[in-house]
């Protein structure tokens, strides 16, 4: 079954600290996987996107990287801000035939002064 | 425009009455997309939209809900019949062919059915 499983569901850290959020998925076969952002009462907004062949993008104090090997992912926040505050979605695009995006239920993050 | 809008922001209905949702797409998105979002859940797929293409509807969830989208443009999500397991934010999202798929959401709305 095609899933998408995220870890930690929730997070407190304090302004300035740094944290990773993880994502696992057994989706096959695989095209692409995205992190988004969503803020409170907002739509999801992109991130990173990474395909089958990248290990690492960055998006500002975002890096998200890539084990296509072992299906995992983590997207790395860098001097966290009031403003990072949010939920953080996995999405995943399987290929081939099974061209659907699976979303993960997303890691709440809040940062605090 | 600036991005996808959505209207209404916010739906309070009783159980058994319709309800209807719209969606602008941003100009020139040739796909758009319908999602669910339940309280603790992840996105649930409900529809989608492409072109003149035949509408992708495997993730209606009942025949209570279906979409149109009119003039490859604005799309209205109805559910007929609501049930207070429909209570939801209703998130709508466009993309370009060339925008290396890259959805972009609207706002939502925030359904409650009583």
């Amino acid at each position: 079954k095609n899933q998408v499983e995220q870890s930690p569901q929730s997070l407190i850290i304090l302004e300035g600290k740094n944290c990773t959020l993880q994502c696992n998925y057994t989706v096959s076969p695989f095209s692409n996987l995205r992190w988004y952002k969503q803020d409170t009462g907002r739509g999801p907004v992109s991130l990173t996107i990474m395909t089958f062949s990248e290990n690492t993008k960055s998006n500002g104090r975002y890096t998200a990287t890539l084990d296509a090997d072992t299906k995992q992912s983590s997207l790395h926040i860098t001097a966290s801000q009031l403003s990072d505050s949010a939920s953080y979605i996995c999405v995943v695009r399987g290929g081939g035939a099974t061209n659907k995006l699976i979303f993960g239920t997303g890691t709440l993050l809040a940062v605090q002064p | 425009g600036a991005g996808v809008s959505q209207s209404p922001s916010n739906k309070v209905t009783e159980k058994g009455k319709d309800v209807e949702l719209r969606c602008d797409p941003i100009s020139g998105h040739t796909a758009l997309y319908w999602y669910r979002q339940s309280l603790g859940q992840g996105l649930e797929f409900l529809i989608y939209f492409q072109g003149n293409s035949a509408p992708d509807k495997s993730g209606l969830p009942s025949d209570r809900f279906s979409a149109e989208r009119t003039g490859g443009s604005v799309s209205t999500l109805t559910i007929q019949r609501t049930q207070q397991e429909d209570s939801a934010v209703y998130l709508c999202a466009s993309s370009s062919p060339g925008g290396g798929e890259t959805q972009y959401f609207g706002p939502g709305t925030r359904l409650l059915v009583l």
